[in-house]
């Protein structure tokens, strides 16, 4: 079973619609981190969070640290939302250890 | 600018011939890091570095090498490829281990 789980793997979506895709971790982490990589490859990263909720323009990003479960959600999609969205967990540095691990991606396809 | 910058993009080489793909980055980062990106099994960390002359192994560290002499520079080193490290590589710096990532292009490279 892999560390970190996304959910679901591909998405479709019509422009305009509201968006969510789910990660859930079984390790402890000091923080959690959300990546957009686009086709051409290039990565970049969203949110970082510890706990709670953050907005950044029509993306939100929450974690419920107790449940190991964070959400993202884009609301309006649009085209250029179309993109692998990665979740990564930093491991809790108590482990001696300040690694990244990976989700393997959710690929969304938004259509006008 | 603000960026990471790897060096080279592409490159195709033959197996066992040594070779060292490059990154550095100009926002005076601490934390440094290299992923691998294969289908399927989405980012993998290979090496991360907290500091100058601190370097640990992430989850795939077989076949690699790293070194941090410099802050800003965190070369990877393959002595001697073979075909099962063909992937693209992604280098990544952070100003703390616990911070926002940023990634540099990547690199594809083949091992023949």
């Amino acid at each position: 079973k892999n560390e970190v789980e996304q959910s679901p793997q591909n998405l479709t979506a019509q422009e305009g619609e509201f968006i969510t895709i789910n990660c859930s971790y079984s390790v402890g982490i000091s923080a959690l981190h959300w990546l957009q990589q686009h086709p051409g490859g290039g990565i970049v990263s969203l949110f970082m969070l510890s706990s709670g909720k953050k907005k950044h323009g029509r993306l939100i990003a929450t974690i419920n640290i107790q449940e190991k479960h964070s959400s993202l959600h884009i609301t309006a999609s649009h085209p250029r939302d179309s993109a692998v969205y990665i979740c990564a967990v930093e491991e809790d540095p108590r482990y001696n250890t300040d690694k990244l691990i990976f989700g393997t991606g959710t690929r969304l396809q938004v259509f006008p | 600018e603000a960026q990471v910058t790897q060096n080279p993009r592409y490159l195709i080489t033959v197996t066992g011939k040594k070779l060292t793909v490059t990154c550095s980055q100009n926002m005076n980062h601490e934390y440094m890091s290299w992923y691998r990106q294969d289908p399927g099994l989405g980012l993998r960390q290979i090496y991360y570095s907290m500091n100058v002359e601190v370097t640990d192994k992430g989850d795939v560290p077989e076949g690699y090498k790293v070194s941090r002499k410099e802050k800003r520079n965190f070369p990877l080193i393959l002595e001697s490829p073979s075909p099962n490290q063909t992937s693209l590589y992604f280098c990544a710096s952070s100003l703390y281990g616990t911070d926002t990532q940023y990634f540099g292009p990547g690199t594809r490279l083949t091992v023949l």
